[in-house]
């Protein structure tokens, strides 16, 4: 069976520092993954897609950025946080077939704190 | 463009009753998908249902039963007879048949069950 872990699972960062957040999939090959934030209080918003190594899609302008150096990993990173960056970050899987629909399964997310 | 409100942000209601919680949506594609996840205070979001828009028949798996409805564009959820467990915040999301599986999500509902 498939499964999705992130690390680290919670992490408090000054402003200014860098940021690196993983997330593995075990279980399928060539996935679809997704980086999705949700701010205190408020539902997820999509900040990055991939459909396969290398390929990295941005559905919002930030300080953020993502890479995938390998099917299953999916890296979020920053340079410098933002006190705005602060939320929980929660990577996704989808099936490998390519399909559009296919059900998005999340990890156990990452609670980061800007201070 | 697409959208899900979800016009309950916070429920409370006793051990064993009946909830149902709405969700409407807006899409300008005939195809399209619809889902229901949970969050429980862990923080991880648990995939409950995905329904296609050619289906519209009703689904219940347990305490859970869903009613989709085209002609007033909402998917409820309703769970019968809940328990403490149910506690969690409940997410809508929508995916349409083009683009990239990009899951539009409601803002929540907060359903707190009391013993």
């Amino acid at each position: 069976s498939q499964t999705i872990h992130q690390w680290p699972a919670t992490l408090v960062q000054p402003v200014g520092s860098p940021l690196s957040l993983e997330c593995t999939v075990e279980g399928t090959s060539n996935p679809n993954l997704y980086w999705y934030r949700q701010a205190a209080g408020r539902g997820l918003q999509l900040l990055f897609y991939s459909v396969g190594i290398g390929q990295i899609s941005s559905e919002v302008p930030q300080n953020l950025s993502a890479s995938r150096p390998q099917d299953r990993q999916f890296i979020l990173s920053s340079k410098k946080l933002l006190l705005s960056d602060s939320g929980f970050y929660l990577c996704a899987w989808s099936g490998d077939f390519g399909a559009p629909t296919d059900t998005q399964y999340f990890g156990p997310g990452t609670r980061l704190t800007v201070l | 463009a697409q959208k899900v409100t979800q016009a309950q942000t916070e429920i409370s209601v006793v051990e064993k009753e009946d909830v149902t919680l709405d969700c409407v949506y807006e899409t300008r594609d005939t195809t399209y998908y619809l889902f229901w996840y949970k969050q429980p205070p862990s923080g991880e979001l648990v995939f409950l249902i995905r329904r296609n828009s050619f289906d519209e028949q009703n689904e219940i798996s347990g305490r859970y039963s869903w009613n989709f409805q085209k002609s007033t564009s909402s998917f409820n959820f309703t769970i019968t007879a809940s328990q403490v467990v149910d506690s969690a915040v409940y997410f809508c999301a929508l995916s349409e048949a083009t683009g990239a599986n990009n899951l539009f999500f409601g803002t929540g509902t907060r359903l707190t069950v009391i013993p």
